[in-house]
């Protein structure tokens, strides 16, 4: 059964202080692993995807990385305003459709 | 482009009677995923189609449930009768179908669902 986990379910932060979310993964076949931010009271936006392991995204202080059974969304010297729930979902070979983890809810402090 | 638009964005209702929630995709995206997110269980897939036509409603909870796609402009997800227990936020998406990196799927903003 294809399954995503995201660990640690929530975690606080100093401005400044970097960290990492951890999405572990089993799927017949990958076809994307995607990550989404999530404001209170709004839709998922998108953030990255990724195809291959070994493959990287990059956007100003994120950085995902992807491995053949889990990825791992690197936030750097973060910032009050990068506080949200951050979702990892898959995709499956021959489906359309995303299997989505229950998210990490991140608090950045000033 | 505007986006993903969703309406209403919150409904409150009685258990027993019925809600429509509605979805205008994206303009050209021809898939279209309703979803259900709730704090147990987070973000569920209910039901998706592929140019209008239901491609996998497994995630439907019960016959209570049930999802149409008219043409590629508007979807509409019905309860009826509702329940408390479906108390929730409903989220539409839509993607283009097709290889990387067409298959992203873009949400709305939501609607809130409270059955009293």
């Amino acid at each position: 059964e294809d399954q995503v986990t995201q660990s640690p379910e929530a975690l606080r932060l100093q401005e400044g202080e970097s960290s990492s979310l951890n999405c572990s993964y089993t799927v017949s076949g990958l076809r994307g692993l995607f990550w989404y931010r999530q404001d209170p009271g709004k839709g998922p936006e998108f953030l990255f995807t990724l195809y291959s392991a070994g493959e990287e995204k990059e956007k100003e202080r994120l950085k995902a990385t992807l491995t053949k059974k889990e990825s791992f969304l690197h936030i750097t010297a973060p910032k009050p305003e990068d506080s949200a729930t951050y979702l990892c979902a898959v995709q499956a070979s021959g489906t359309y459709k995303y299997i989505f983890g229950t998210g990490t809810r991140l608090k950045v402090l000033a | 482009d505007a986006g993903v638009i969703q309406s209403p964005r919150h409904e409150v209702t009685e258990m027993g009677q019925e809600v429509t929630l509605r979805c205008k995709p994206i303009s050209g995206h021809n898939s279209l995923f309703w979803y259900r997110q709730t704090m147990m269980r987070g973000l569920e897939l209910l039901i998706y189609f592929n140019n209008n036509v239901p491609i996998d409603d497994s995630g439907m909870p019960e016959d209570r449930f049930s999802a149409k796609m008219p043409n590629a402009s508007f979807s509409t997800l019905k309860i009826q009768p509702s329940e408390p227990r479906d108390s929730a936020v409903y989220f539409c998406a839509s993607s283009s179908r097709g290889g990387p990196p067409q298959n992203i799927q873009y949400f709305g903003a939501g609607t809130r669902l409270s059955v009293l």
